[in-house]
């Protein structure tokens, strides 16, 4: 029964194109992440929210915009789409924000064509 | 910032056998240590963690052992079973917001 809940599992785009990366935590946690793992490139740290707020953001482009509709929600904006971008996308939580477990969702993998 | 190093890529032993994954890092501020397992087209699943204030922790067949000096932990798992094969991740938190820092990750075969 998972408690992080990321939709849709598999998205494939057009390059240039706009998605949106769903992202529902369950496990009543006030902190959520969102993480990227690629073939280049280890898994990386991308943003952090606390109580719905920007806390920490480590993407260098802005095409990238995690939006917080709910506590418990914490979805990714990602526009103008390039092969680059392909990976697949971690939501992770955990109950607070300083050195405490931190869970991830089973990822959403994203391929740009 | 921090940087994570993990020693192997991969790794095989027998089953039955002890396993050790190595990390460095490099931010002396680091206090937090969590281990990640990632099975084939999974998501990562916690295993184990140690916190600065300690320098070993053991869960059932997993150890943690950290070196503040030297800036590296390790993880090891003992008594080996095949189900233990996957990818293993260290990481490291420093600073706030829970910033996990993750190693390239050790491709863990066990075989029988």
């Amino acid at each position: 029964d998972p408690k992080i809940i990321q939709k849709p599992k598999y998205l494939v785009a057009v390059t240039g194109s706009e998605k949106i990366l769903i992202c529902e935590q369950y496990l009543g946690h006030n902190a959520m992440y969102w993480y990227r793992q690629s073939a280049k490139k280890p898994l990386e740290f991308m943003f952090s929210y606390s109580y719905q707020k920007l806390m920490d953001n480590q993407t260098a482009s802005s095409r990238f915009q995690p939006q917080s509709s709910k506590k418990n929600h914490l979805d990714l904006q990602i526009t103008a789409l390039k092969p680059d971008d392909s990976a697949t996308y971690f939501c992770a939580s955990s109950h607070r924000t300083a050195n405490t477990e931190v869970f991830f969702g089973k990822g959403t993998r994203l391929t740009v064509v | 910032g921090e940087k994570v190093e993990q020693h192997e890529s991969t790794l095989s032993v027998r089953e039955g056998d002890s396993a050790v994954i190595n990390c460095t890092y490099t931010d002396t501020a680091s206090s937090y240590f969590p281990w990640y397992k990632q099975e084939a087209g999974k998501s990562l699943h916690f295993v184990i963690d140690i916190r600065s204030n300690v320098d070993r922790k053991q869960s059932q067949r997993l150890i943690v052992l950290l070196d503040k000096k030297a800036k590296r932990f390790s993880l090891h798992i003992t008594a080996t079973q095949p189900e233990d094969s996957a990818i293993y991740f260290c990481a490291a938190i420093s600073g706030s917001f829970n910033k996990l820092t993750f190693g390239a990750g050790t491709r863990l075969a066990v075989c029988p």
